[in-house]
C-alpha cells in the first residue's frame, strides 16, 4: 500500500542553523501538508500546499518557514534559523483530491531537536 | 473557529474489554469530516476511522466504530475487544470542506493485560 515517507527520522541541529525536512507524498496525491507536534502537546497545522503554491498557512508558519516542491516527488519544509522552541515532531501529510476534502495520510514524522 | 475537545486525557481498559473515547467539536459548518487518528509510541499518525458529516450511518472499521451525533456535535470512538496493540494516543480531528485539519488534545489509552 502506498505511504507517505519522511526523512530523516531524527534531526539534531544547533540553534540558528537551517534545516530542511523532506517528505515524499503518495504519488497521485495533490494536496500536501505540514503539521508539528511539540512534545506533550497537540498536533498543530502549519501549512497546506496545492498546485505549487501555499494554499493556507497558520500563524505558526512565519517568515522563518518555507515550503517547496522542488521536483515531482519531494515536498520540503525549510526552517531558516532554528530556535529552541522549534523542537518538535514534524509530520507531512498528503491528500488525493483537488477539493481538500478527503482523508489526509500522514508520514511517520521527523523528530527535530534544536540544541 | 473550529475547536475539538477531548475531555479524557487518559483512559485504561482491560484486554478484550470495550472502551469509548469521547470527542466533541464546535462548528457552524454543515459539511465537514471527522477523524480518529492513533499515535503509538513510535509517534506515527495512523488513520483509524473517518466519518462524513452528511452521512447518518456511523462509520465502522473492524473493532473500531464511532457514535456520531451531529446535533450534539459529538464523535466518540468505541474500541471493542481491546488489544495490547491498541495502547496509544488517540486524536480526534475535524476538517471542514476546503480547510485544514484541527486536532483535539488527545486521549492516552492504555490496554492492560
Amino acid at each position: 500500500e502506498p505511504e507517505v515517507t519522511q526523512t530523516p527520522s531524527h534531526q539534531v541541529t544547533q540553534m540558528g542553523q537551517e534545516v530542511i525536512l523532506r517528505c515524499v507524498p503518495i504519488s497521485n496525491h495533490l494536496y500536501f501538508y505540514w503539521y508539528r507536534q511539540i512534545l506533550g502537546q497537540k498536533v498543530e497545522f502549519l501549512v497546506s500546499f496545492y498546485n505549487n503554491e501555499i494554499s493556507e498557512k497558520s500563524e505558526i508558519f512565519d517568515d522563518q518557514f518555507s515550503v517547496e516542491r522542488p521536483d515531482g516527488s519531494n515536498f520540503t519544509l525549510k526552517i531558516r534559523s532554528t530556535k529552541l522552541e522549534d523542537s518538535a515532531m514534524y509530520f507531512c501529510a498528503s491528500s488525493p483530491t483537488e477539493s481538500n476534502t478527503d482523508t489526509q495520510y500522514f508520514g511517520p514524522g521527523t523528530r527535530l531537536t534544536v540544541l | 473557529a473550529q475547536t475539538v475537545t477531548q475531555s479524557q486525557p487518559e483512559m485504561s481498559v482491560q484486554e478484550a474489554e470495550t472502551v469509548t473515547l469521547s470527542c466533541t467539536y464546535d462548528t457552524s459548518e454543515s459539511n465537514y469530516y471527522l477523524f480518529w487518528y492513533k499515535q503509538p509510541p513510535s509517534r506515527q499518525m495512523i488513520l483509524v476511522i473517518r466519518q462524513e458529516a452528511y452521512k447518518q450511518q456511523n462509520a465502522t472499521e473492524n473493532r473500531f466504530s464511532v457514535n456520531f451525533q451531529k446535533a450534539a456535535k459529538s464523535f466518540s470512538l468505541k474500541i471493542s475487544d481491546s488489544q495490547l496493540g491498541d495502547t496509544a494516543m488517540y486524536f480526534c480531528a475535524f476538517m471542514k470542506w476546503g480547510d485544514d485539519m484541527r486536532f483535539g488534545a488527545g486521549t492516552r489509552l492504555t490496554v492492560k493485560p
